[in-house]
């Protein structure tokens, strides 16, 4: 079964560069989540869209901006990066009315 | 605000050994979901189960069980006969709205070491 797809996998930037994170959710899912993880942490959540709208904002920083686009694939850039953005984003998806969450494997940025 | 509380940052135990993972939660919803997934150290992160606040039956799936306790606000996870390939960290989640939302709030994680 087709599952979360994220890209890239991995990515290394350079501080004060900018990246951004692709986010393909499963078929017919309507809703998309952004979580960060950073070393030894547990995932903390960013944002959310449902139906390309935003519908719900955690910890982003202004720095980081996301967007779900008419095929519901989501994108989440990040500019003027940090050493402290290192980490493991997770990109999960699922349909509005259920209730469990689909993740991606994630994708590891490394800011030098 | 909802909070989850793994308690147990590591814990290391030998194959075939049981392993009990403690996860405790806050919550001012009656309604609400809990989760766990396991994050292999490959890194994704994997979902094993679901289940709501109306539904306190304990459940078993192969060498998993759930240990749903509303009283003691708990949701603890089983495995019986441990294998290296359990190893991993297993996060315990929560999230307050069904349906809409399912925004999760993890737990700080329990990384579990079995050794063969």
């Amino acid at each position: 079964a087709a599952g979360v797809i994220q890209s890239p996998r991995h990515l290394i930037k350079e501080k004060r560069e900018t990246a951004t994170l692709k986010c393909y959710p499963i078929p017919r899912h309507d809703t998309v989540y952004w979580y960060q993880q950073g070393p030894g942490q547990d995932p903390q959540f960013l944002i959310s869209f449902y139906e390309k709208m935003q519908s719900d904002k955690g910890s982003i920083p202004d720095r980081f901006s996301a967007q779900q686009f008419s095929d519901y694939h989501s994108e989440l850039n990040m500019s003027s990066l940090e050493l402290g953005d290192s980490a493991l984003y997770f990109c999960a998806s699922t349909r509005w009315e259920a209730g469990e969450l689909f993740f991606g494997e994630g994708s590891r940025l490394t800011v030098l | 605000a909802q909070k989850v509380t793994q308690a147990q940052t590591e814990i290391s135990v030998v194959e075939k050994e049981d392993v009990t993972l403690d996860c405790v939660y806050e919550t001012r919803d009656t309604t609400y979901y809990l989760f766990w997934y396991k994050q292999p150290p490959s890194g994704e992160l994997v979902f094993l189960i679901r289940r709501n606040s109306f539904d306190e039956q304990n459940e078993i799936s192969g060498r998993y069980s759930w240990n749903f306790q509303k009283s003691t606000s708990s949701f603890n996870f089983t495995i019986t006969a441990s294998q290296v390939v359990d190893s991993a960290v297993y996060f315990c989640a929560l999230s307050e709205e069904q349906g809409a939302g399912n925004m999760l709030t993890f737990g700080g994680g329990t990384r579990l070491m079995v050794k063969p």
